[in-house]
């Protein structure tokens, strides 16, 4: 099974507008972090926002925001005011584990196309 | 504060010639990993250094790879005898313990 899901391979959002960008997840580890990097065009990946499994909060970072419902295994990004630079590759990823916890594994990424 | 940097950017070889890539991570992080991404997928992971020591090898990593990190500072990863499937771009990342990654350029290999 996938533990990353992004079921989403390309998303239109309208410049101002919010834009939710779906990712689902599968552990079995109840320790575990989630987090979201955006990609551009030139190749670097961003890191944007995290989410700890055991955080009682929706993690916020400016104009992000991650929608986790840890019941249903989702990690939605929230992008408001959305903006043409936003236009990227957008990953979600998954560390499981606490402690000495390591990689990432990653969705196979979301294509968000910010219009006029 | 410099970011992650990677050299080279690109590297074009024929199949069957060896490669290394450099990667000097962000000066505080004792963490270093190697990821590979090919075109339309995430990242998937290869190795990972704690200071000097490589704790953690994918099954991705096959023979002709290699990494090390002698100093605990920057890193380098060979792969021998390229093939095409080789083909992707390398990235690598750095950290402090439990903190998010973050990512180089990466370097993008071209297998001829």
């Amino acid at each position: 099974a996938q533990k990353i899901t992004q079921t989403q391979p390309g998303m239109f959002v309208q410049e101002k507008e919010a834009v939710t960008l779906d990712c689902t997840y599968d552990t079995s580890d109840p320790s575990y972090g989630l987090f979201w990097y955006k990609q551009p065009s030139s190749g670097e990946m961003i890191f944007l926002i995290y989410q700890g499994s055991y955080d009682q909060q929706n993690a916020t970072e400016g104009r992000y925001s991650l929608n986790f419902q840890k019941a249903r295994k989702s990690a939605n990004l929230v992008i408001s005011a959305s903006q043409l630079g936003d236009s990227a590759m957008y990953f979600c990823a998954m560390r499981e584990g606490g402690g000495t916890a390591s990689k990432l594994t990653f969705g196979t990424g979301t294509r968000l196309q910010v219009t006029l | 504060d410099t970011g992650v940097s990677q050299d080279p950017r690109h590297k074009i070889t024929k199949r069957g010639q060896n490669v290394t890539f450099r990667c000097d991570p962000i000066s505080e992080h004792n963490r270093l990993y190697w990821y590979r991404q090919t075109l339309g997928q995430g990242p998937e992971f290869l190795t990972y250094f704690q200071n000097e020591a490589q704790l953690e090898k994918s099954r991705l990593l096959s023979d002709r790879f290699s990494a090390e990190r002698p100093k605990g500072s920057f890193s380098t990863l060979e792969i021998q005898r390229t093939e095409q499937g080789d083909s992707a771009m390398y990235l690598c990342a750095s950290s402090n313990h439990n903190q998010p990654q973050h990512f180089g350029d990466g370097t993008r290999l071209s297998i001829l």
